[in-house]
């Protein structure tokens, strides 16, 4: 079955550091999205990228998909406290326009 | 309110117990998805319903699971004979649903019940 990875699982940055996750899926994705779950809390939906290649920017987060749509990164550009939480990759296969498979999630701290 | 809402937050049971929990979607949304999530893991999926219609189902998902969304609205999940193993977090979710795949279809997450079976 799909299976989508992660990576790190874990991340220390001192506050006004970057970040940045990536996510590899076993199989050719037609869209990925993005969530964030603060701790204690639940998954909130971020963003989703359709397209090859596709750079998405929301702030200081920006958002890839890779050109042969199995990859993708979620990059934070000068991390702030409130960045805290498990940033989860989803995506959904190809041929499939319904499940999303997640990733494990990469947490982060931000150390101020 | 306009989110997802699930019912109870918390559940304690013994194991052996039958558990029902209840997901209320937003009302707009004609996707729900039931998903497990345990500490340290991202979410599994369960299974996901389009209106009342159960569509798709987990192959991990034990015959001891069974969920519901008789008029397309809220939704249901009951566990039979709970084993320790099933102590998880549960999340409700909804979305809009169709063909279009360029549509943007995040999913809206419920707070989810915590299950604790002892």
């Amino acid at each position: 079955g799909q299976q989508v990875m992660q990576i790190p699982q874990y991340q220390h940055v001192q506050e006004g550091e970057d970040f940045t996750t990536y996510c590899n899926s076993s199989t050719t994705l037609s869209n990925i999205q993005w969530y964030k779950q603060r701790p204690g809390g639940h998954p909130v939906f971020l963003i989703q990228l359709v397209k090859s290649g596709e750079v998405k920017k929301q702030k200081r987060l920006t958002f890839q998909f890779g050109e042969a749509k199995k990859n993708s990164s979620l990059h934070i550009t000068a991390t702030q406290t409130t960045d805290v939480g498990t940033y989860f990759c989803a995506g959904r296969a190809s041929g499939s326009a319904r499940q999303l498979t997640f990733g494990s999630g990469t947490q982060l701290t931000v150390l101020p | 309110d306009t989110g997802v809402s699930q019912d109870p937050r918390h559940k304690i049971t013994k194991r052996g117990q039958n558990v029902t929990f209840r997901c209320d979607p937003i009302s707009e949304h004609n996707r729900l998805y039931w998903y497990r999530q345990t500490l340290g893991q991202g979410p599994e999926f369960l299974t996901y319903f389009q209106n009342e219609a159960q569509l798709e189902k987990s192959r991990l998902l034990s015959d001891r699971f069974s969920a519901e969304r008789p008029k397309g609205s809220f939704s249901t999940l009951e566990i039979q004979r709970t084993e320790q193993g099933d102590s998880a977090m549960y999340l409700c979710a909804s979305s809009l649903g169709g063909g279009n795949v360029l549509a943007n279809y995040g999913y809206t997450f419920g707070s989810g019940t915590r299950l604790t079976v002892v």
